[in-house]
Parts: structure tokens; sequence; C-alpha cells
């Protein structure tokens, strides 16, 4: 049964806290995304990786850090430099660049 | 700036009436599109796509139209059903680029 995994669906941060959110797929995609999802707004792309060992930057990348060292696993880290984290997450995958991108059932980050 | 543009915040409809939502974009390098139906708390499902060389896609009750003179794009749901509430997002790529624009969406209520 192939598809987009994240984990936890809710996770809560402290204060100076660095979080990890997960992200897995078994779909055999070389490309996958986070994006954030604020209250009446569209996806804002994060990071985003073409394959294995590479990843780029999205628009608004400050504040966060990601790993590609396995082509099923995109783990997200939102750092204690991200001053506003409170927000919905998603992860996608896509077997490569303008295709069709599958998004996971996204984290809900709230900071205590 | 705003590249993708879903100017109707929300839309009510009539079970069994055709839904039109809109999207506009700016980007005339653009040339393939993708509708999303997100419910709350969840990640978007993919619904259709239509790339820059056709001017329709259909898919079962789900048609989107392209009008690329306009930079305008529209999906039509015929007939609409209760279970089509949902949020719409539109996106837009270029070829070869892996960054997707998204829309601020279109919460469409269909009404029993």
């Amino acid at each position: 049964d192939g598809g987009i995994t994240q984990s936890p669906k809710y996770l809560f941060r402290k204060e100076g806290q660095n979080v990890t959110l997960s992200c897995e797929q078994n779909l055999n995609h070389d490309a996958m995304y986070w994006y954030r999802q604020d209250p009446g707004q569209g996806l804002r792309l994060i990071y985003y990786s073409q394959i294995v060992n590479d990843f780029q930057k999205g628009d608004i990348a400050e504040g966060y850090s990601v790993s590609r060292e396995k082509k099923e696993s995109f783990p997200l880290t939102v750092t204690s430099a991200q001053k506003n984290p409170t927000a919905f997450y998603l992860c996608a995958s896509s077997f490569g660049g303008s295709e069709t991108q599958y998004f996971g059932p996204g984290t809900r980050l709230l900071v205590l | 700036d705003q590249q993708v543009k879903q100017n109707s915040p929300s839309l009510s409809v009539q079970e069994g009436r055709i839904s039109i939502l809109n999207c506009d974009y700016t980007n005339s390098m653009f040339d393939y599109f993708l509708w999303y139906k997100k419910y709350p708390a969840e990640g978007p499902t993919f619904l259709i796509s239509i790339s820059s060389i056709k001017d329709k896609n259909e898919d079962g009750r789900f048609t989107v139209f392209l009008n690329k003179s306009a930079k305008h794009l529209s999906l039509h749901i015929v007939p609409s059903q209760p279970g089509d509430s949902a949020v719409y997002f539109c996106a837009a790529s270029s070829s070869g680029t892996y960054k997707y624009i998204f829309g601020t969406g279109t919460r469409l209520k269909v009404l029993a």
C-alpha cells in the first residue's frame, strides 16, 4: 500500500527547542518537498530535494533545516531560529520536476 | 507578489448543480497546472492536472479549462455533491522546475 506518511500528527515545541518532523514515502519518488500552511493562506515551499544527498531552499527556508540521506525519507527540523513555527506542515513527493506532487497527511506544530 | 490567485475565498452551490472554481496566474512561463482538494487537518488530494499544450482536461465529474491568453484556469465540478465540500487549491509550475506556486484556496460548500 504505497503512500506518504508523516509523524507525529501533532507536535508541541517549547521555546528554544528544535523539533524534527518525519516524512517517509514508498512511492519510489525521486523528489520530496516540505510546505507550510498558515490559516487562510496557500502552501508555501520550505525546502525541496530532487535526489538523495541534495536539497534546495524554497521560499521560506529561514529557521528550518532538512536532510536527504535516503530516497524514502526527508525529515524537517524546525530550529529555535524559526520565530513563528506554529503552522500545519505538509510533506509531498513526486517523480520529478513539473510532475504531480502527492501529499502526506500533515503535522500540526504548536508552540507551548 | 502573488503569482497564482484564487480571488474567491468561498463558494456555495446547490447539490446537483455545477461548481466553477477560478484561478488566475501572472507568470507566462507557467505551463503545468494542478488542482487539489483539501479537507481540514488533512493533506491535499490531487484531483486533476493540465499542461499548456491543452485547453481542456476531463476526469469524471471534474473538468479543468485553461485559457493561456487570459492566464486563467477553471475547475468545473458537475454534478456537485455534498462530499465535494472542501478547500480547493490550484498550483502552477514551469517546465523543469521543482517549484509549484499555490493559490490561497477557495472553500466550496455544496448544499444538500
